[in-house]
């Protein structure tokens, strides 16, 4: 079945400390992969994207993330993590036969600790 | 630039009645999502429109939810009669089209239903 996993429900993480946060996906084909943020009370915004090309992409905040397709892996990164990088984050993936449909995985809170 | 707008951010129903949530999407955005995301679960797509049209409502219980979007411009989704399960936040999205695979999230509705 096709799906997306976030093995990670919550990860408690020190003020600059580095982040990894784990996405696996399942499907037939490669899908194009995003990974969103998620504030508390506030929408979701895209952090990156991967469609082609380079599989070590950069987003926005100081965050990375890499493609493997041997691991079916889109793993999401940042070297120092700040105190406002706490929130959800989601991995999502689309299929280019069904543009739009965006299938999320459950997130990963991310709590910073002094 | 104006976000995505959603309102009311917050409704309290009884089950079985009926609630209306409203979105105006980024200007010039052809393509509106409404998604349904239950806490602790990552957002799920409902229905999809481009333009006035419906491009896929295949996940939305059509029994008691309905959506439409008249002029290609702000939506409404409507749940009735309200059940339970319905308690989620209800996030709407647009993107420039379909093929952009950045959806700008409103900050969604919270629903409770008692």
């Amino acid at each position: 079945a096709q799906s997306v996993t976030q093995p990670d429900i919550h990860i408690t993480v020190s003020e600059g400390a580095s982040l990894e946060l784990r996405c696996n996906y399942s499907y037939g084909a490669t899908p194009y992969l995003f990974w969103y943020v998620q504030s508390p009370g506030q929408g979701l915004q895209l952090l990156l994207k991967y469609f082609s090309g380079d599989t070590l992409v950069q987003g926005i905040k100081g965050f990375e993330a890499e493609f493997k397709r041997s691991q079916s892996s889109f793993n999401l990164r940042k070297p120092s993590v700040h105190w406002s990088d706490a929130a959800e984050y989601f991995c999502a993936v689309v299929l280019t036969d069904s543009w739009g449909k965006l299938q999320f995985g459950a997130g990963t809170q991310v709590v910073v600790t002094p | 630039e104006a976000g995505v707008a959603q309102s009311p951010r917050y409704k309290i129903i009884e089950k079985r009645q009926s609630v209306a949530f409203w979105c105006n999407p980024i200007s010039g955005h052809a393509t509106l999502y409404w998604y349904q995301q239950i806490l602790g679960q990552g957002p799920k797509l409902l229905i999809q429109f481009q333009n006035n049209g419906v491009v896929d409502d295949s996940q939305l219980p059509k029994d008691r939810f309905s959506a439409e979007r008249l002029k290609g411009v702000d939506s409404t989704l409507k749940i009735q009669p309200a059940k339970l399960e319905d308690s989620a936040v209800y996030l709407c999205a647009s993107s420039l089209d379909r093929e952009n695979g950045e959806l700008f999230f409103g900050e969604g509705s919270r629903l409770t239903v008692l």
